[in-house]
């Protein structure tokens, strides 16, 4: 089965400097795709970024891009010039285009932002 | 705002009762999906619809239940509830199932609290 590990519980970061979020994943698939979704305290879930494992270029979104290795299962997101904004839970997620299989998502990062 | 509607917004209940979560899609979204999110946890998949018949099934309890009807409106129907059921419902849609990479449309979730 699919699992995905976001292994760092809680993080912190000064406003306007930039922090990375890790993530791994454990699959046999070769057609997936990789979300990061943000929560805030509204507990909305809000899409921030998605990269498809086929494609090599990194995906980003304004100040929001991703480091995707497909050798080593890993999917980090880049948050360049934080913002008070941002303080949320972020959940990395995985999904397998194939076998109908729904969202996997990791246990999530709790992301400070100091001012 | 994603267009993906919820009601109620929270609920308070006790213990063996049974209750009824609401979700309407966004607009031209025919797949609709059940998401439980436990204390400090990630999202856990519960159970898909897709026009109205059942197209993927999660972790879903047998005390659960869930149906999709001829408007693409979704219950998902929770009985005999118990502590441990307390928990964020979140609904999201999609325009075709998961398989062929839509993305997902959180609602606002239900705050189901059993006591």
């Amino acid at each position: 089965a699919q699992t995905v590990t976001q292994s760092q519980p809680e993080m912190s970061v000064q406003e306007a400097e930039t922090v990375t979020l890790s993530c791994t994943y454990d699959t046999s698939e070769s057609d997936y795709y990789l979300f990061w979704y943000k929560q805030p305290p509204s507990r909305q879930m809000i899409l921030v970024i998605r990269q498809e494992a086929y494609k090599q270029q990194n995906a980003t979104e304004n100040r929001f891009s991703v480091n995707f290795q497909k050798a080593a299962k890993s999917f980090s997101l880049k948050i360049s010039d934080s913002q008070l904004g941002d303080a949320a839970m972020y959940f990395c997620a995985y999904w397998a285009v194939a076998g109908n299989t729904p969202l996997v998502f990791g246990k999530g990062t709790r992301l400070s932002v100091i001012a | 705002d994603s267009g993906v509607t919820q009601t109620p917004k929270h609920l308070i209940t006790a213990t063996g009762q049974r209750v009824t979560l609401r979700c309407s899609p966004r607009s031209g979204d025919l797949s609709v999906y059940w998401y439980q999110q436990s204390l400090d946890q990630g999202l856990q998949f519960l159970i898909q619809y897709y026009n109205g018949e059942e197209r993927a099934k999660g972790n879903i309890l047998e005390r659960f239940s869930a149906q999709q009807f001829p408007d693409l409106h979704s219950e998902l129907n929770l009985s005999s509830l118990e502590l441990g059921d307390s928990a964020l419902y979140f609904c999201a849609s999609s325009v075709v199932p998961a398989a062929f990479g839509s993305e997902q449309f959180f609602g606002p979730g239900t705050r189901l609290t059993v006591l």
